[in-house]
């Protein structure tokens, strides 16, 4: 049973260009989060999904971000004219309700 | 709204020397979650608490969930240089399955 699966690994992104995350949850899985951890902190959430539906985007800012997990296909999260401040790793997880499976995440850089 | 508070944000100990980090909620918890993130890895899931005062081990790891279901720690007994790692508490206070994590305590054992 393959684990969480994100992609990319690393994503390098200019200031104002688009960053689309990608995450795969485990097999069985129908709840997905995204956490968005700054070097040294924390895990922040940003949003709690299950198929086709936003459960808690409290965590989102109110711009440029959305998030999505369609029926078909992996959950994305889509960061829109990214800025310096986004630069970040962000992890996705998965579970079956609890407890959570993290993906390796992505670190995302802009330049 | 929900904040889960941890402390110390970093501890050094020698090699076989104790570790304890303690995690504290502003609300009352359904459920209180440990993890461990190595450096540069993603969280892995430890244990889960969920009733009132409930007490588990793994091996050299004691994890104790208060009475009051607020507040809970995590001690290591004789630390190895492979407890190295972040170590985060999370709960959750609502339904809506939102897990919120502490900012972790970052051990570092000298051999």
């Amino acid at each position: 049973n393959a684990g969480v699966m994100q992609n990319p690994r690393h994503l390098v992104r200019r200031r104002g260009q688009e960053a689309r995350l990608r995450c795969s949850p485990m097999k069985g899985h129908s709840h997905v989060y995204w956490y968005r951890q700054l070097p040294e902190e924390g895990l922040k959430f940003m949003v709690y999904l299950q198929k086709e539906n936003i459960i808690d985007e409290s965590g989102m800012p109110k711009e440029r971000f959305s998030a999505e997990f369609p029926k078909e296909g992996p959950s994305i999260l889509r960061i829109q004219q990214v800025v310096r401040g986004d630069s970040a790793a962000y992890f996705c997880a998965s579970s079956p309700g609890s407890p959570l499976h993290f993906g390796n995440g992505t670190r995302l850089t802009v330049t | 709204g929900q904040q889960v508070m941890q402390i110390p944000q970093y501890q050094h100990v020698q090699e076989g020397e104790d570790f304890t980090t303690y995690c504290n909620s502003s609300t009352t918890l359904s459920n209180i979650q440990w993890y461990k993130q190595r450096p540069g890895g993603h969280p892995v899931f430890l244990i889960q608490l969920v009733k009132s005062g409930e007490v588990k081990k793994q091996k050299r790891l004691t994890f104790q969930f208060g009475e009051a279901k607020k507040n809970s720690s995590l001690h290591i007994t004789a630390t190895q240089t492979t407890d190295v790692g972040t170590y985060f508490c999370a709960g959750n206070s609502g339904n809506t399955g939102k897990l919120i994590f502490g900012q972790g305590t970052t051990l570092q054992v000298k051999p």
